[in-house]
């Protein structure tokens, strides 16, 4: 089946503007994640969905960020007033959620986002 | 909190020759989850290996293999006759059994030389 998919892949925008990255992971995974990863780090945790559950919000750097996610499916993480540390990829994840099993995640390709 | 460290940032090895990835962990946990991804230059982050906790067997993918020591919280990655689409950035990641938190250490960079 269809994995999970980011949009745009790469997106430049000047500092200041708002920026949209949209996430669409795979049918009936319930849990949803968004990371950050700077140019040759790690990857910081911002956000996760679980089902109906309220997100745990707690990697989010600044209020300049949220997200959302629609119909327990599609996620949109929105960045405003966007900063040129607000560069790099970010990475979305999906998995079946739950509290037992596995439930690895499974990662999308990343939006590479540039702010200049 | 849960931590996942990676003390080699960057690690090479030959073509066909066997490297070993390291990796620790600290959590109070008795049963979890711990992980290990691939992500390419191509940024596709993959699973590469998963191990239950509570199983004494080591898992194995059939190159991928890996050294996990419950009691040092020691998960190592061995990669066997590596070839060079090994090259690539490997994360180690751990799961609480309960919840749906990941923590992933910082990464080690491969190299494979022909």
């Amino acid at each position: 089946g269809a994995g999970v998919s980011q949009s745009p892949s790469n997106k430049v925008t000047e500092k200041g503007k708002d920026v949209e990255l949209r996430c669409d992971p795979i049918s009936g995974h319930t849990a949803l994640y968004w990371y950050r990863q700077s140019l040759g780090q790690g990857l910081e945790f911002l956000i996760y969905f679980q089902g109906n559950s309220a997100p745990d919000k707690s990697g989010l750097p600044s209020d300049r960020f949220s997200a959302e996610r629609t119909g327990g499916s599609v996620s949109t993480l929105t960045i405003q007033r966007t900063q040129q540390e607000d560069s790099a990829v970010y990475l979305c994840a999906s998995s079946l959620g739950g509290d037992r099993g596995f439930h690895e995640q499974y990662f999308g390709p990343g939006t590479r986002l540039t702010v200049t | 909190a849960q931590t996942v460290t990676q003390s080699q940032p960057e690690m090479s090895v030959q073509e066909a020759e066997t490297v070993t990835l390291s990796c620790t962990y600290d959590t109070s946990e008795s049963d979890y989850y711990l992980f290990w991804y691939k992500q390419p230059p191509s940024r596709q982050m993959i699973l590469v290996i998963r191990q239950e906790a509570y199983k004494q067997q080591n898992a194995t993918e059939n190159r991928f293999s890996v050294n996990f020591q419950k009691a040092a919280k020691s998960f190592s990655l061995k990669i066997s006759d590596s070839q060079l689409g090994d090259a690539a950035m490997y994360f180690c990641a751990y799961r609480r059994r309960t919840g749906n938190q990941f923590y992933f250490g910082t990464g080690t960079s491969l190299t494979v030389i022909p």
